[in-house]
């Protein structure tokens, strides 16, 4: 089974230049998450996607970060313009449904974004 | 300000020692997870632990999650280079659904 897909490895931009993440997840995954991860620290939960709704953004920047997940499948993390606190890994997960306690969410490699 | 507090955030070793680490929290979680993350890759679920006072094994990993469903540690017995890594734990909120909130992380290096 081919795991999570994420796209580019890496990322080198200048402050106030606009990126954007691909990923593409198990297929069959209805529920999808993208997550920050600034170097030393844990992930942090940005966007949560049930199918192509929006389960929870509460945690996403909405003034700079847009997401979307056009047909419940892959989806696009969009940073524009960036900052330099922006630096981080950006990863992408998928799991099978939403809610249950032991639903495992499968981590694709992540994208490190470098904001110079 | 995360709600889930790791310690060690660093642990050096040698090969065959054994060693604990610690999540703390002062919330309860319906479910605890520990992952291990490698450098380039994303993090890979060890174990879901759900009820509390549970304790699981994994070969050489043993979790344990509180009898409160606030804290859980990992131990590693005679640990081995391989088990170099990012070790996360995550919870799960009731009501929260299936969103995870990570700790810091402990970052392990054993020495051969």
């Amino acid at each position: 089974e081919a795991g999570v897909a994420q796209s580019p490895r890496y990322k080198i931009i200048e402050k106030r230049q606009s990126v954007a993440f691909w990923c593409n997840p198990i297929s069959g995954h209805a529920t999808l998450y993208w997550y920050q991860q600034i170097l030393g620290q844990g992930p942090k939960l940005l966007i949560q996607f049930q199918n192509n709704g929006v389960v929870d953004d509460s945690q996403l920047p909405k003034d700079r970060f847009s997401a979307e997940r056009l047909k419940g499948v892959d989806s696009t993390l969009k940073i524009q313009p960036a900052k330099l606190e922006d630096s981080a890994v950006y990863l992408c997960a998928s799991s099978y449904t939403n809610g249950g306690l032991t639903d495992t969410q499968y981590f694709g490699p992540g994208t490190r974004l470098t904001v110079l | 300000t995360q709600l889930l507090e790791q310690s060690p955030q660093f642990l050096s070793i040698q090969e065959g020692e054994n060693l604990t680490v610690y999540c703390n929290s002062s919330s309860v979680f319906s479910s605890l997870q520990w992952y291990r993350q490698e450098p380039g890759e994303g993090p890979v679920l060890l174990v879901t632990v759900v009820t509390g006072g549970e304790v699981k094994k994994l070969k050489r990993l043993t979790f344990q999650f509180g009898d409160a469903r606030k804290d859980s540690s990992l131990h590693i017995t005679a640990a081995q280079p391989g088990d170099t890594g990012l070790y996360l734990c995550a919870g799960t909120v009731y009501n929260a659904g299936n969103m995870l909130t990570f700790g810091g992380g402990t970052r392990l290096m054993v020495k051969p």
